[in-house]
Protein backbone atom coordinates (compact mmCIF):
# COMPACT_ATOMS: atom_id res chain seq x y z
CA UNK A 1 0.00 0.00 0.00
CA UNK A 2 1.43 3.60 -0.84
CA UNK A 3 1.88 5.86 1.98
CA UNK A 4 1.35 8.99 0.52
CA UNK A 5 0.36 9.09 -2.89
CA UNK A 6 -0.41 11.91 -5.47
CA UNK A 7 -2.15 12.29 -8.96
CA UNK A 8 -0.94 13.02 -11.75
CA UNK A 9 2.24 12.04 -11.84
CA UNK A 10 2.45 13.97 -14.60
CA UNK A 11 0.90 17.27 -15.57
CA UNK A 12 1.53 19.05 -19.05
CA UNK A 13 -0.67 22.13 -19.88
CA UNK A 14 -0.61 25.30 -21.29
CA UNK A 15 -0.43 28.67 -19.86
CA UNK A 16 -3.91 30.02 -18.24
CA UNK A 17 -5.42 27.19 -17.45
CA UNK A 18 -6.55 26.11 -14.24
CA UNK A 19 -5.51 22.48 -12.46
CA UNK A 20 -6.02 20.30 -10.05
CA UNK A 21 -3.36 18.32 -8.09
CA UNK A 22 -4.83 15.55 -5.52
CA UNK A 23 -3.10 13.98 -2.57
CA UNK A 24 -3.66 10.97 -0.40
CA UNK A 25 -2.03 9.70 3.00
CA UNK A 26 -2.84 6.14 4.53
CA UNK A 27 -0.62 6.91 7.67
CA UNK A 28 -3.31 8.34 9.92
CA UNK A 29 -1.56 11.35 9.99
CA UNK A 30 -2.72 15.05 11.25
CA UNK A 31 -0.16 17.28 9.19
CA UNK A 32 0.37 17.47 5.41
CA UNK A 33 2.57 19.53 3.23
CA UNK A 34 3.32 20.92 0.03
CA UNK A 35 6.21 21.55 -1.44
CA UNK A 36 7.30 23.06 -4.86
CA UNK A 37 10.94 21.86 -5.68
CA UNK A 38 12.40 24.00 -8.81
CA UNK A 39 14.97 23.43 -11.32
CA UNK A 40 17.41 23.95 -9.10
CA UNK A 41 16.48 21.48 -6.15
CA UNK A 42 15.31 23.98 -3.61
CA UNK A 43 12.70 22.21 -1.51
CA UNK A 44 10.33 25.46 -0.65
CA UNK A 45 7.22 24.81 1.76
CA UNK A 46 3.84 26.08 0.23
CA UNK A 47 1.09 25.21 2.69
CA UNK A 48 0.85 22.87 5.88
CA UNK A 49 -2.35 21.66 7.19
CA UNK A 50 -2.59 20.03 11.09
CA UNK A 51 -6.35 18.48 11.11
CA UNK A 52 -7.41 19.92 8.03
CA UNK A 53 -6.60 23.75 9.24
CA UNK A 54 -4.15 25.61 7.59
CA UNK A 55 -1.09 26.22 9.69
CA UNK A 56 1.76 27.83 7.21
CA UNK A 57 1.31 29.66 4.40
CA UNK A 58 4.19 31.21 2.90
CA UNK A 59 4.10 33.75 0.53
CA UNK A 60 3.03 31.74 -2.59
CA UNK A 61 0.63 33.71 -5.18
CA UNK A 62 -3.21 33.54 -4.16
CA UNK A 63 -3.26 31.58 -7.48
CA UNK A 64 -2.48 28.36 -5.35
CA UNK A 65 -5.46 27.53 -3.27
CA UNK A 66 -5.00 24.25 -0.96
CA UNK A 67 -7.96 22.47 0.28
CA UNK A 68 -8.23 19.30 3.12
CA UNK A 69 -11.56 17.94 2.98
CA UNK A 70 -10.13 15.16 5.39
CA UNK A 71 -7.06 14.47 7.41
CA UNK A 72 -6.40 12.51 4.63
CA UNK A 73 -6.51 14.65 1.64
CA UNK A 74 -4.98 17.72 0.85
CA UNK A 75 -5.39 19.17 -2.75
CA UNK A 76 -3.83 22.04 -4.85
CA UNK A 77 -6.16 23.83 -7.24
CA UNK A 78 -3.70 26.00 -9.04
CA UNK A 79 -5.37 29.09 -11.32
CA UNK A 80 -4.30 31.17 -14.41
CA UNK A 81 -1.42 28.72 -14.47
CA UNK A 82 1.96 30.69 -15.82
CA UNK A 83 5.27 29.68 -16.85
CA UNK A 84 6.99 29.78 -13.44
CA UNK A 85 5.18 27.19 -12.25
CA UNK A 86 6.63 24.56 -14.18
CA UNK A 87 8.52 22.32 -10.99
CA UNK A 88 7.84 19.24 -8.92
CA UNK A 89 5.00 19.09 -6.30
CA UNK A 90 5.64 16.85 -3.11
CA UNK A 91 3.23 16.37 -1.09
CA UNK A 92 4.28 14.88 1.77
CA UNK A 93 2.50 14.12 5.71
CA UNK A 94 3.49 13.88 9.30
CA UNK A 95 2.22 12.75 12.43
CA UNK A 96 2.40 16.58 14.11
CA UNK A 97 3.53 19.65 12.77
CA UNK A 98 6.57 19.29 15.14
CA UNK A 99 9.27 17.03 15.34
CA UNK A 100 8.33 14.05 12.95
CA UNK A 101 9.76 12.29 10.20
CA UNK A 102 7.65 13.42 7.18
CA UNK A 103 6.82 10.71 4.21
CA UNK A 104 6.72 12.27 0.93
CA UNK A 105 4.85 11.20 -1.85
CA UNK A 106 6.28 10.45 -5.38
CA UNK A 107 5.63 14.12 -6.52
CA UNK A 108 3.81 15.67 -9.42
CA UNK A 109 6.10 17.32 -12.37
CA UNK A 110 4.47 20.24 -13.80
CA UNK A 111 4.58 21.49 -17.70
CA UNK A 112 3.51 25.12 -18.48
CA UNK A 113 3.48 25.42 -21.80
CA UNK B 1 17.61 34.98 7.30
CA UNK B 2 17.62 31.38 7.57
CA UNK B 3 20.30 29.82 5.81
CA UNK B 4 21.29 26.21 5.06
CA UNK B 5 24.74 25.95 3.49
CA UNK B 6 25.68 22.50 1.80
CA UNK B 7 28.13 21.88 -1.37
CA UNK B 8 26.67 21.74 -4.38
CA UNK B 9 28.00 18.38 -5.97
CA UNK B 10 30.59 15.83 -4.31
CA UNK B 11 32.35 12.49 -6.15
CA UNK B 12 33.26 9.77 -4.11
CA UNK B 13 34.58 5.92 -5.12
CA UNK B 14 32.76 3.06 -4.50
CA UNK B 15 33.77 1.08 -1.42
CA UNK B 16 35.19 4.36 -0.01
CA UNK B 17 34.14 6.84 3.02
CA UNK B 18 32.24 9.85 1.75
CA UNK B 19 31.62 13.35 4.54
CA UNK B 20 29.09 15.66 3.29
CA UNK B 21 28.69 18.42 5.95
CA UNK B 22 25.69 21.09 6.60
CA UNK B 23 25.78 24.39 8.35
CA UNK B 24 22.73 26.52 9.16
CA UNK B 25 21.62 29.84 10.52
CA UNK B 26 18.29 29.64 11.56
CA UNK B 27 15.97 31.42 14.04
CA UNK B 28 15.87 28.87 16.91
CA UNK B 29 16.53 25.09 16.45
CA UNK B 30 14.04 21.71 17.17
CA UNK B 31 16.54 19.43 15.28
CA UNK B 32 18.20 18.71 11.97
CA UNK B 33 17.07 16.12 9.08
CA UNK B 34 18.94 14.47 6.65
CA UNK B 35 16.97 12.99 3.63
CA UNK B 36 18.34 11.20 0.58
CA UNK B 37 16.51 11.97 -2.86
CA UNK B 38 17.30 9.89 -6.04
CA UNK B 39 16.55 11.35 -9.40
CA UNK B 40 13.41 11.86 -9.99
CA UNK B 41 12.12 10.52 -6.92
CA UNK B 42 10.62 11.83 -3.46
CA UNK B 43 13.10 12.29 -0.71
CA UNK B 44 13.33 9.92 1.83
CA UNK B 45 14.02 9.83 5.34
CA UNK B 46 17.83 9.08 6.66
CA UNK B 47 18.41 10.62 10.29
CA UNK B 48 17.22 12.98 12.96
CA UNK B 49 19.59 14.37 15.14
CA UNK B 50 18.26 16.95 18.02
CA UNK B 51 20.96 16.62 20.62
CA UNK B 52 24.92 17.12 19.77
CA UNK B 53 26.81 13.82 18.81
CA UNK B 54 27.05 10.90 16.37
CA UNK B 55 24.00 9.01 15.77
CA UNK B 56 24.89 5.20 13.50
CA UNK B 57 22.51 3.77 11.66
CA UNK B 58 24.57 1.05 9.74
CA UNK B 59 26.41 2.56 6.84
CA UNK B 60 25.08 5.61 7.53
CA UNK B 61 25.96 8.11 10.76
CA UNK B 62 24.89 11.58 11.17
CA UNK B 63 26.65 14.53 13.52
CA UNK B 64 25.34 17.29 14.86
CA UNK B 65 27.27 20.22 17.02
CA UNK B 66 24.53 22.84 17.98
CA UNK B 67 27.10 25.36 19.13
CA UNK B 68 28.68 25.43 15.85
CA UNK B 69 25.20 25.25 13.85
CA UNK B 70 27.23 22.16 12.13
CA UNK B 71 26.03 18.75 10.92
CA UNK B 72 27.23 16.32 8.70
CA UNK B 73 26.19 12.88 7.11
CA UNK B 74 28.64 10.00 6.80
CA UNK B 75 28.44 7.10 4.66
CA UNK B 76 30.94 4.02 4.74
CA UNK B 77 31.50 1.62 1.84
CA UNK B 78 29.62 3.57 -0.73
CA UNK B 79 27.88 1.63 -3.44
CA UNK B 80 26.75 2.94 -6.43
CA UNK B 81 22.87 3.10 -5.24
CA UNK B 82 24.31 5.97 -2.73
CA UNK B 83 24.46 8.10 -5.97
CA UNK B 84 21.58 10.43 -4.49
CA UNK B 85 21.24 14.07 -3.48
CA UNK B 86 21.34 14.41 -0.07
CA UNK B 87 18.97 17.09 1.65
CA UNK B 88 20.05 18.76 5.30
CA UNK B 89 17.15 20.28 6.72
CA UNK B 90 16.91 22.24 9.70
CA UNK B 91 13.46 22.49 11.96
CA UNK B 92 13.16 26.44 12.93
CA UNK B 93 11.47 27.79 16.69
CA UNK B 94 7.85 27.73 14.50
CA UNK B 95 8.77 23.76 13.40
CA UNK B 96 8.96 24.67 10.34
CA UNK B 97 11.19 22.63 8.19
CA UNK B 98 14.39 24.64 6.46
CA UNK B 99 15.67 22.95 3.68
CA UNK B 100 19.38 23.10 1.76
CA UNK B 101 19.15 22.77 -1.72
CA UNK B 102 20.88 19.61 -1.26
CA UNK B 103 24.57 17.79 -2.18
CA UNK B 104 24.20 15.79 -5.27
CA UNK B 105 26.73 12.66 -4.69
CA UNK B 106 28.55 11.27 -7.55
CA UNK B 107 29.86 7.32 -6.89
CA UNK B 108 32.60 6.19 -9.67
CA UNK B 109 33.49 2.79 -10.06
Amino acid sequence: DTAVSQTPKYLVTQMGNDKSIKCEQNLGHDTMYWYKQDSKKFLKIMFSYNNKELIINETVPNRFSPKSPDKAHLNLHINSLELGDSAVYFCASSRSPSTDTQYFGPGTRLTVL
Amino acid sequence: GQNIDQPTEMTATEGAIVQINCTYQTSGFNGLFWYQQHAGEAPTFLSYNVLDGLEEKGRFSSFLSRSKGYSYLLLKELQMKDSASYLCAVLDSNYQLIWGAGTKLIIKP
